[in-house]
């Protein structure tokens, strides 16, 4: 099956670790993003990527760091320079920047 | 579950009736426009989609309309069902940006 796949669903780490999100696609997709999303608020983009081994910073990337260095994987750093990181993070991807995004299922990220 | 998002407006509605969700932007660039539905829990889904050259696009039970002289942008879903509950972003982008969200709608169906 084709698609998104982020791991693990849910994730507990404590304050002050760094921490990795992973996100893998095998939709052949050229472009990659994450976002993070907050209660009462919508998606917010912290990275995105056009291409492999190119990313740009979004509105929220503070914090954060992206690498991709293969098409089909854009693992997402928290660090600990982030200094809200309890949310839900969602990585998406598309064949162009201009089309439909698909999304995997989400990792709830919870510091303690 | 998990909460999508606890202070969203809400839009309820009676199993059968017709839904209008609406959603404005800001950018007069913005050239391609997505509806997406989110379960709670789960990642957003697409739902339809329309281009700025275009005011009217329809799907299976799904319109959206787009008014591009006032940067609005609507979601009409026919004979509303329980199944539809959920939050529904709308999202736009123009040239190589990435895509852009609004705050979201939840949508409650009542039985």
């Amino acid at each position: 099956d084709g698609g998104i796949t982020q791991s693990p669903k849910y994730l507990f780490r404590k304050e002050g670790q760094n921490v990795t999100l992973s996100c893998e696609q095998n939709l052949n997709h050229d472009a990659m993003y994450w976002y993070r999303q907050d209660p009462g608020q919508g998606l917010r983009l912290i990275y995105y990527s056009q291409i492999v081994n190119d990313f740009q910073k979004g509105d929220i990337a503070e914090g954060y760091s992206v690498s991709r260095e293969k098409k089909e994987s854009f693992p997402l750093t928290v660090t600990s320079a982030q200094k809200n990181p309890t949310a839900f993070y969602l990585c998406a991807s598309s064949a162009a920047p201009n089309t439909e995004a698909f999304f995997g299922q989400g990792t709830r990220l919870t510091v303690v | 579950g998990e909460s999508v998002g606890l202070h969203l407006p809400t839009l309820s509605v009676q199993e059968g009736d017709n839904s209008i969700i609406n959603c404005a932007y800001s950018n007069s660039a913005s050239d391609y426009f997505i509806w997406y539905k989110q379960e709670s829990g789960k990642g957003p889904q697409f739902i339809i989609d329309i281009r700025s050259n275009m005011d009217k696009r329809q799907g299976q039970r799904v319109t959206v309309l787009l008014n591009k002289t006032v940067k609005h942008l609507s979601l009409q879903i026919a004979a509303t069902q329980p199944g539809d509950s959920a939050v529904y972003f709308c999202a736009e982008t123009t040239g190589r940006r990435a895509l852009t969200f609004g705050s979201g709608t939840r949508l409650q169906v009542q039985p």
